[in-house]
Formats: C-alpha cells, structure tokens, sequence
C-alpha cells in the first residue's frame, strides 16, 4: 500500500465513450503525475501538476484531458480513445516536482498508484 | 531519451547478492540517480536515489563511481519477491525550471529459489 489509489483497476471502454480515471493519494504531497505504460514502451510521463498547477503536458493528444481539483485528487478524462490508447495507466505523486533549482529538486521521489489497466475496444 | 544503459535482463539465485549496473555516461553534474523497480501487475516503487556518495537504506545500496557515469544497485540478498524490472533514472531538468523523471526499459531480474 502506498498511499496512492487508483481507481477503477480494471476499464473497457469502447471508443465513443467517455470515462474518467481517478486518483487519491493520502501523503500530503503537492505533486501528481499520470503515466501510460504500454505493452512495449518504456513508461511514458504525460501530464505533471505542482500545487494544482499543470506544469507538464508531454504532446498528449487532446482525447486525454487531465483534472486537478485540489493537491490529493487527479483525474484524467477519457473521450474517443483510440485502441492503440489501450495501456496501464499509472498515477503518481510526489512532495513536489520542483523546488526551484536543479539540485533540490532531485530529492524528491514518487509514490505510484496500482495503475488501471484500460482496454479501448 | 532515458540517457540510462541497462542490460535487458539478470538472473539471481536467491539469498545471494545481486549487482545490477548501469551506465549514464552523459550524466550532468548536478542530476540524481534514482532507481525505482515495478513488480509484476505494480506501479514502480521507490528503491533508492543518490548523487555523488553510495547510498544505503533498508532495501538496497547504490554504489556510485566516482566519475558518476557509471551506478550499480546492489540487493544484498535476493529474495524472491525482488523479482521485477528495475529502472536507473536520471533526474532530468526539462526547460527551464522543470524536471522530470524519465524511464528506460529497465532490467528485468529474476530470482531462482
């Protein structure tokens, strides 16, 4: 258990839908990211926000549409996903992203959620 | 691009020490290297980070080389629940005044009872 859950775990959607992704994480931290792990890349950051603020956007296509309400909550909202969108898809968060210099801003590690797994039919 | 050399995968026997490396040959002088590790059906999971000093804590040591292109983690005795893909990640600025972590394809390491 580390503090970052994810919910739902398991998603088919078909791609006309609309679905949301949601994630918790009960440590106190002001940084959250969403990842896609697909079958055969390496885990690919997509969104970053610091203190509720979107700070990254990694050229995700606009049928990915991230939520950030408050610092414990992220969403990331689904609409006509393509099958090759099918992927794991990990939350994470951390103290923060960025303490203002290179230096301090390494220290701080991430705390991944379990992931939901989405298959896009 | 992850800027991390890992082997694609290691074996261990379990209870033996395990020493899996990794090159960062154009590492920055002031990014961290951190390595996380994601068992079967997880998300990644923290293991250790570290600068220019090797590093220990409950779950591994990192060693570091002193020209800092090279790191090795080191499971001191392997158990079979260590078996997963281990990542070597540099802390990696992007722009300005962000910095991301960016991840390999890591190193699958399995562990024979």
């Amino acid at each position: 258990e580390t503090g970052v859950t994810q919910t739902p775990r398991h998603l088919v959607m078909g791609m006309t839908n609309k679905k949301s992704l949601k994630c918790e994480q009960h440590l106190g931290h002001n940084a959250m990211y969403w990842y896609k792990q697909s079958a055969k890349k390496p885990l690919e950051l997509m969104f970053v926000y610091n203190f509720k603020e979107q700070t990254e956007n990694n050229s995700v296509p606009s049928r990915f549409s991230p939520e950030c309400p408050n610092s414990s909550h992220l969403f990331l909202h689904l609409h006509t996903l393509q099958p090759e969108d099918s992927a794991l898809y990990l939350c994470a968060s951390s103290q923060r992203a960025w303490a203002g210099t290179r230096l301090a801003g390494g220290i701080y590690e991430q705390y991944f959620g379990p992931g939901t797994r989405l298959t896009v039919t | 691009d992850a800027k991390t050399t890992q082997p694609n995968s290691m074996e261990s026997n379990e209870e033996e020490p395990v020493h899996l490396p990794c090159n960062h040959s154009t590492i920055s002088g002031t990014d961290y290297i951190h390595w996380y590790r994601q068992l079967p059906s997880q998300g990644p999971e923290y293991v250790i980070h570290g600068l220019t000093s090797n590093v220990n804590n409950r779950m591994a040591s990192l060693a570091i080389a002193e020209d800092r292109k090279s790191s090795t983690l080191i499971l001191h005795r392997a158990t079979l629940r260590d078996a997963a893909v281990y990542y070597c990640i540099l802390f990696e600025e992007v722009g300005g005044s962000q910095g991301n972590l960016i991840f390999g394809k890591g190193t699958k390491l399995s562990v024979k009872p």
